[in-house]
């Protein structure tokens, strides 16, 4: 069984750019999140999704946002990039909430 | 914000001994998750542990869970160097579909 995959692996981008990060979740699985990790914050949440519809969105600015496909794959992106926003941004995925989550390896955004 | 805290933040043992690494959050939950993170990778479920349950074995690890003090450990017997890695407790309350996690204990396990 395929586990979570996060693509890019690794990115960088210039400040003011946008980028679009990608997740496909473990097949079955409908619940999908997205989590910010620095070192210095640690890890936070962005959003989670159910079946297309964002249930709960984390203290973010609006430049975060994301989406869930109908094939519970899911996407977010980030606008106007800030040298703050360069993280670890994991995603993971569960047959629905409460259940146990796994994790992609992430993706790796620098912003220069 | 972050719910939990664990401690110690960081922990040095030799292979073959016991590590044990704490939790603790703040409000009502309806369980409780450890993980375990390598170098920045994606993170590892362990063990999720529901707040109606005290105790939880996973092979070399043990979970508990005492509610009324807002606190669990993470046991882990017979360490190896395998073991080495950062390691959070996640929580998550009623319906509010977010984990929210602990700063992480970095455990090393020296040879």
């Amino acid at each position: 069984k395929a586990g979570v995959t996060q693509t890019p692996r690794y990115l960088i981008k210039t400040r003011g750019q946008q980028v679009t990060l990608s997740c496909s979740p473990i097949s079955g699985h409908r619940s999908v999140s997205w989590y910010q990790q620095t070192p210095g914050q640690g890890l936070q949440f962005l959003f989670e999704y159910f079946s297309e519809t964002q249930r709960n969105k984390g203290n973010f600015p609006g430049r975060f946002s994301g989406r869930q496909f109908s094939n519970s794959r899911s996407e977010m992106n980030v606008s106007t990039l800030e040298l703050g926003d360069s993280a670890l941004y994991l995603c993971a995925s569960s047959l629905e909430w409460g259940y146990k989550a796994f994790f992609g390896q992430g993706t790796r955004l620098t912003v220069v | 914000s972050q719910q939990g805290e664990e401690d110690p933040q960081a922990l040095s043992i030799q292979e073959g001994e016991n590590a044990t690494m704490n939790c603790s959050y703040k409000t009502s939950i309806n369980n409780l998750q450890w993980y375990r993170q390598n170098s920045g990778r994606g993170l590892v479920h362990l063990i999720l542990i529901r707040s109606n349950e005290r105790e939880k074995h996973s092979g070399r690890l043990r979970v508990t869970l005492d509610t009324s003090k807002k606190s669990s450990s993470l046991l882990i017997t017979a360490s190896r160097a395998a073991d080495t890695a950062s390691y959070f407790c996640a929580t998550d309350r009623d319906s509010n579909y977010q984990l929210i996690w602990g700063a992480g204990t970095k455990l090393i396990i020296k040879p």
